[in-house]
């Protein structure tokens, strides 16, 4: 039981560049969540995802893109990076009360 | 709208002292609350939950939390503090539309610095 995983673990993109980061759960969530981790800001929800073809929007969605094709699987696109989305990417799955977070991604933008 | 506020961005105990960790929360409706602890480059990891059943709720590593409503918050509590507990504290509030959580808003972290 791996839990949720995330993929990859760091990555330096360029300005404009694009990619997808990949979040996996083995634990048949419903709920799928994509936050940022900045200095000094705590966490800040970015998109989620209530059930297997559904997306919201949270807090800081813009420059961001989300699918959830498969249950166990959420991902989150970034078309044009910019270097305000250097961060640490958290992926995290629930059901009912509690989220069960992932490793994380350190993302950099030149 | 929901929010949650950590006093002291940063708190220093010395070992075998009581760790106390201020959380203050706002919520329209009856608040989910929780402590998460990160160890240096790592992930999140639940320490403890409230969930409208007992106000005082325990919690992994020794932790404990008292939700007291008049006052609107949740600290975290240890007796005696530990060279392992070094780490960031996040206190988070939840909100819900159906079957889970909508997503959790967090407090802007505790360091929490172990003195030897």
């Amino acid at each position: 039981n791996a839990g949720v995983t995330q993929t990859p673990k760091f990555r330096v993109l360029k300005t404009g560049q694009s990619m997808t980061l990949l979040c996996a759960q083995d634990m048949n969530h419903e709920y799928m969540y994509w936050y940022r981790q900045d200095p000094g800001m705590g966490l800040r929800l970015i998109h989620y995802s209530v059930g297997e073809g559904t997306t919201a929007k949270g807090e800081v969605p813009d420059g961001y893109n989300v699918s959830r094709l498969k249950k166990q699987n959420f991902l989150l696109g970034l078309e044009s990076a910019a270097p305000s989305q250097t961060s640490v990417y958290f992926c995290a799955s629930g059901s009912g009360d509690t989220q069960y977070f992932g490793p994380g991604t350190r993302l950099t933008v030149l | 709208a929901q929010s949650v506020t950590q006093l002291g961005s940063h708190v220093s105990v010395s070992e075998g002292a009581l760790v106390l960790l201020r959380c203050n929360y706002s919520s329209s409706v009856p608040p989910y609350l929780f402590w998460y602890v990160q160890y240096p480059n790592q992930g999140l990891q639940l320490l403890l939950k409230y969930t409208s059943a007992a106000t005082l709720v325990k919690g992994i590593n020794g932790f404990e939390a008292e939700f007291k409503k008049s006052e609107t918050s949740f600290h975290l509590t240890k007796p005696s503090a530990h060279m392992s507990d070094a780490a960031e504290y996040f206190c988070a509030v939840a909100s819900y539309s159906g079957g889970g959580a909508d997503g959790l808003t967090f407090g802007k972290g505790t360091h929490l610095i172990i003195q030897p």
